[in-house]
């Protein structure tokens, strides 16, 4: 079936510094794959759109220039959190149309910013 | 997508089925019922998904109402690795539709 692989599973960093998150379609092409945060005991709040050759869409109230997402191919998306702050630490997942079921997740990314 | 209503939290005996309703009434005529399942600190993991007919796999049974509104995920013999928050969604199925909204969910605990 299809596979999404989500690394690094889990990032400690300093306040100030960025952290990269990459998503990749394994054994499938996504030219649209989806970015979530997940902060303790809360849903999973969509945070963007990542469009392979054109620009991400963000919902509404989520920072463009702090939440950076490239999508530079059909099978990787790249979610940069630029100069983290604690306030940013939560469990943030990718997810891609693709399988006999839709859509497939990634297995997520705790970010703790210390 | 619409809206769904599911029960904050369920207990379950091991090795008894598991019934998790889901209400969604305004659901659209082209929208899919989908059932996901996240255990703690995992990504979601698909369970089962139907339009207007009942379904059956190896993980679960899912029970849709004659007018759509509300829907039901059965698992028939819950067991303790089956502990997680269950979400129903309601969208499209294709699948570059868009992204799929997830609702508060319902938090299963099957206990020994």
């Amino acid at each position: 079936g299809a596979v999404v692989s989500q690394h690094p599973s889990w990032v400690i960093c300093k306040s100030g510094t960025s952290v990269k998150i990459e998503c990749r379609s394994l054994d499938f092409q996504a030219t649209t794959m989806f970015w979530y945060r997940q902060f303790p005991k809360q849903s999973l709040m969509l945070m963007a759109t990542s469009n392979e050759g054109s620009k991400a869409t963000y919902e509404q109230g989520v920072e463009k220039d702090k939440f950076l997402i490239n999508h530079a191919s059909l099978t990787l998306s790249t979610l940069t959190v630029t100069s983290a702050h604690p306030e940013d630490s939560s469990f943030y997942i990718c997810s891609a149309p693709g399988g006999g079921n839709g859509y497939t997740f990634g297995s997520g990314t705790r970010l703790t910013v210390v | 997508d619409a809206k769904t209503t599911q029960p904050t939290s369920m207990d379950c005996a091991e090795g008894r089925a598991a019934n998790l309703p889901c209400n969604h009434s305004t659901i659209s005529g082209n929208e899919y019922v989908y059932w996901y399942r996240q255990i703690h600190s995992q990504g979601p993991q698909y369970i089962i998904h139907g339009l207007k007919n009942n379904e059956t796999n190896e993980m679960a049974s899912l029970i849709i109402t004659e007018d759509r509104k509300s829907s039901t995920l059965i698992l028939p013999h819950a067991t303790l690795r089956d502990t997680a928050v269950y979400y129903c969604i309601v969208r499209v199925a294709n699948t570059n539709a868009g992204k799929s909204t997830f609702g508060d969910g319902t938090t299963l605990t099957v206990k020994p």
